[in-house]
This record gives structure tokens, sequence and C-alpha cells, in this order.
């Protein structure tokens, strides 16, 4: 299965302050996925990532807030805009490296863990 | 919404067979059922799949009833490391992303 690099691992910010996280896939995919994980929740879909195309943002999650680029098919960034301490969580990108999930399922990335003071 | 529903946790002795159950009463005829697990401070981690028939692969197994309304994964052999929270998603298997419901906290004791 694809192998996925997130960058920084983990982070503690500002409020006010934007972060930019980072997904290296090492193969070509054509769809990337970015989810949140509050403290002690489960994984909220924010967006799918595809290349060459705006990102499609799920309800409660807009593009001003959690901007995305999708420079080429191995690369994305999730920027958390303007940050308050509600942003602290755990921010992960996965991907269906193969086809569709049916066969092979989504591969996640070790995640960004972000702390908002 | 999630479309299933699991105990929030169990414990299993390390060593046994740690049998996790999870409800999908509304599944619809095209729809997969899928496990992930979660160990703390990583990313999920893809057990397994299927759709009507029981299915095995070396992390476990899932038994699907003929109704397709619920489902078990069974782990065969558990050891201190299968320690993780396992979640049960139904899904049709395309590349839309997933829907996360809490999921069972699985502690293996030893």
């Amino acid at each position: 299965s694809a192998v996925i690099s997130q960058k920084p691992s983990r982070d503690i910010c500002q409020r006010g302050t934007s972060l930019t996280i980072q997904c290296q896939v090492d193969s070509q995919v054509t769809m990337m996925f970015w989810y949140r994980q509050q403290p002690g929740q489960s994984l909220t879909l924010i967006a799918t990532a595809n290349q060459g195309s705006e990102a499609t943002y799920e309800s409660g999650f807009v593009i001003d807030k959690f901007p995305i680029s999708r420079p080429n098919l191995t690369f994305s960034t999730l920027t958390v805009s303007n940050m308050s301490p509600e942003d602290s969580s755990i921010y992960l990108c996965s991907v269906v490296d193969r086809g569709f999930s049916k066969d092979y399922g989504y591969t996640f990335g070790s995640g960004t863990r972000l702390t908002v003071v | 919404d999630a479309k299933t529903t699991q105990p929030p946790s169990m414990d299993c002795a390390e060593g046994r067979a740690a049998n996790l159950p999870c409800n999908h009463s509304t599944i619809s005829g095209n729809e997969y059922v899928y496990w992930y697990r979660q160990i703390h401070s990583q990313g999920p981690q893809y057990i397994i799949h299927g759709l009507k028939n029981n299915e095995t692969n070396e992390m476990a197994s899932l038994i699907i009833t003929e109704d397709r309304k619920s489902s078990t994964l069974i782990l065969p052999h558990a050891t201190l490391r299968d320690t993780a929270v396992y979640y049960c998603i139904v899904d049709l298997g395309g590349a839309d992303g997933l829907t996360f419901g809490k999921g069972t906290h699985l502690i293996i004791q030893p």
C-alpha cells in the first residue's frame, strides 16, 4: 500500500496565526482526503482534494478556514487559518492508493497534532 | 451520521480471541463492511472488509450475518499491541472518504 508522510508531526501555534500541513505520498494517487480528529473524538472528513480542481468541502468546513492545495498527484497541503484553541486537533491525510477503496481500503498518514494556545 | 453501532469498550485477555461486534441494520445491498483500527497516536489502519461472504486475512477474520445486519471482527490471538480503537464502517467502496463512528476501544489485558 501507499506510504504517506505528513509534516509537521506536531506543532504548538499562537491563536490568530496559520499553519500549513504537508502530505506526501510515495505513489501517484487521484484523490487525497483530509480529516480532523478533535480530542477524544472520532475522525471527521474535512475535504477531498483532486489534482487540477478545487477541493470539495464537507458540511461545516469552508475554504477560507481550511484552504487546500493539490499541485500534483503525490502532494497536498492543508492550511488551518486564523487559528483558535478550538482548532486544536489531529489532522490526518488519507489516500486510496489503488483503484477504489472496495479493493484495498484507505491508507492514512500518522497525523499532525496541532495545539493552539 | 455513522450507520453502525458498536460497544464503546471491550476487554480481552492476551492470547484469547477478541470478538468485536457491529450492528449495521440499515446497510444497503451494495455497501461493504470495513474495519479499521487506530492505535494511540497513529492514523487509522485498514484491517479487512467484506460484502456478503466471510473474509479472512493475516490480521483478522470478518463474519457477516446472512441478513448482513451485523458483523463480527475476530482477532484470533490478541496481543497487547492489538489495544486500539476499532472502527466498523459501512461504505460503498468508492473513493469519496469515510464516515467514522465512535468505534470500540479494545483493551487487551496481560
